[in-house]
């Protein structure tokens, strides 16, 4: 079974549109912790957040801002009014320390922003 | 600079050929791991390794073997590589905070074909 589903493989947005992308994790621990990172068409991987199970507030940065909900094992991203430098594949991640440290990404999420 | 370092960045070879990529970080870095990237398939860890003398298997183990003799470098070696193997592989280190993973530090990149 998949331990982290991005079930949007590909989302298109107009430039200034809000877009958020999903991510569902199932886990076994208590202690855990969630990811998101950027992966541009240049290839890289950037990191973007982390976020332990012991802390749900909601956080913001400029555009970005993540809503983690641990009673749906959902931790969303959402980008608002959207740049065409947005554009890029999102990829979701969990670590579970209790159980040797081992990640697991998403399939990842692509997005296009159409200027 | 801090940085993760992959060789090669590219590679074309024949099957049954050993290989080995070189992995290394200039961080102190305890976390270090290996992924492939398969379209459709996001980033899939192969092995990882917490600390030197230290490793354990991934999710897709088969056919790769790592070792980590000193803590700032971990290869990949693939014994007999098979076309199946042809992927974009990622060297990644982290901190080890505590119990859990800060975020990792991703190379950038090495695209292997197995022909």
């Amino acid at each position: 079974a998949q331990k982290v589903t991005q079930a949007q493989t590909e989302i298109s947005v107009v430039e200034k549109e809000d877009v958020t992308l999903d991510c569902v994790y199932e886990t076994r621990d208590t202690t855990y912790y969630l990811f998101w990172y950027k992966q541009p068409p240049s290839g890289e991987l950037v990191f973007l957040i982390r976020r332990n199970s012991f802390d749900e507030q909601n956080e913001i940065s400029g555009r970005y801002s993540w809503n983690f909900q641990k009673s749906t094992s959902s931790f969303n991203f959402t980008i608002t009014a959207s740049q065409v430098v947005d554009s890029a594949v999102y990829f979701c991640a969990l670590s579970e320390p209790d159980f040797g440290n081992q990640f697991y990404f998403g399939t990842g999420t692509s997005l296009t922003v159409i200027p | 600079e801090a940085q993760v370092t992959q060789n090669p960045r590219y590679l074309i070879t024949v099957t049954g050929k050993k290989l080995t990529v070189t992995c290394s970080q200039n961080m102190n870095h305890e976390y270090m791991s290996w992924y492939r990237q398969d379209p459709g398939l996001g980033l899939r860890q192969i092995y990882y390794s917490m600390n030197v003398e230290v490793t354990d298997k991934g999710d897709v183990p088969e056919g790769y073997k790592v070792s980590r003799k000193e803590k700032r470098n971990f290869p990949l070696i693939l014994e007999s590589p098979s076309p199946n193997q042809t992927s974009l592989y990622f060297c990644a280190s982290s901190l080890l905070a505590g119990r859990g993973n800060q975020p990792q530090h991703f190379g950038d990149g090495t695209r292997l074909s197995i022909l």
